[in-house]
C-alpha cells in the first residue's frame, strides 16, 4: 500500500524564524511526484510546492524549499522568515503517474505562528 | 477566472436520503477528484475520473456514487449506504500527471 506519514500532528514557531515540517513516503516506483499543500482556516486547499522524483535539485518557491531525500523517501518542507498568514494545516502528498495520478495524503501537520 | 466551484458551500441530511454534492470546473482539465476530510486525518479517494463517461473507485467509494456526462461537471451523489457521511468533501481537477491539483472550497455534510 501507498503511504504518506507526517510523524509531526502540530508544530509551533516564532514570527521571522525557520521550521522543518517531517514527511515520509512508501513507495516502490521510481517515477512519482511529491507536492505540499496548505489548508487555512478557510479550508482551501493552497499547492506550495511540488518536486519531482527524477529531478536531484530540491525546489524552491520564495520562503518555501524542500529537502528531498530520495534514497531514504523522505520529503520535508523548509519555511522560512514565517509569517502569521503561514498558519495552516500543511499536507504532504504524492502521486505515481501509473496508478492513475491519484495524490496520497498525509495525516497533515497543524503549524502554529506565534507574534 | 478559471476555476473549481463545489455547491453548496453547507448541506444538511437527514439519514436515509440522498444528496448530491455539485463539482464544475472551467479549466478544461480532463481529470477529476472527489476527496473526503475528517478531522485527524488527510483526504482519502472517493472516486476518480481521467476522462468524460469514465471513473474508477478510489480508496472509500462505498455509499458514494458518481457521474461523468460532461468534462466540466463532476457530481458526486452520497447515498443512504454511507454509514457516516459527515464530514468535509473536496473536488479537485488536474491538467496532467506533472501538476497538482487544482481544489474547490469544499462542501460541508452533516447528517441531522
Amino acid at each position: 500500500a501507498q503511504t504518506v506519514t507526517q510523524s509531526q500532528p502540530e508544530m509551533s514557531v516564532q514570527e521571522a524564524e525557520t521550521v522543518t515540517l517531517s514527511c515520509t513516503y512508501d513507495t516502490s516506483e521510481s517515477d512519482y511526484y511529491l507536492f505540499w499543500y496548505k489548508q487555512p482556516p478557510s479550508r482551501q486547499m493552497i499547492l506550495v510546492i511540488r518536486q519531482e522524483a527524477y529531478k536531484q535539485q530540491n525546489a524552491t518557491e520564495n520562503r518555501f524549499s524542500v529537502n528531498f531525500q530520495k534514497a531514504a523517501k523522505s520529503f520535508s518542507l523548509k519555511i522560512s522568515d514565517s509569517q502569521l498568514g503561514d498558519a495552516a494545516m500543511y499536507f504532504c502528498a504524492y502521486k505515481v503517474p501509473e496508478y492513475g495520478n491519484k495524490l496520497v495524503f498525509g495525516a497533515g501537520t497543524i503549524l502554529r505562528v506565534k507574534s | 477566472d478559471g476555476g473549481i466551484t463545489q455547491s453548496p458551500k453547507y448541506l444538511f441530511r437527514k439519514e436515509g436520503q440522498n444528496v448530491t454534492l455539485s463539482c464544475e470546473q472551467n479549466l478544461n482539465h480532463d481529470a477529476m477528484y472527489w476527496y473526503r476530510q475528517d478531522p485527524g486525518q488527510g483526504l482519502r479517494l472517493i472516486y476518480y475520473s481521467q476522462i468524460v463517461n469514465d471513473f474508477q473507485k478510489g480508496d472509500i467509494a462505498e455509499g458514494y456514487s458518481v457521474s461523468r456526462e460532461k468534462k466540466e461537471s463532476f457530481p458526486l451523489t452520497v447515498t443512504s449506504a454511507q454509514k457516516n457521511p459527515t464530514a468535509f468533501y473536496l473536488c479537485a481537477s488536474s491538467r496532467g500527471h506533472l501538476y497538482g491539483y487544482t481544489f474547490g472550497s469544499g462542501t460541508r455534510l452533516t447528517v441531522v
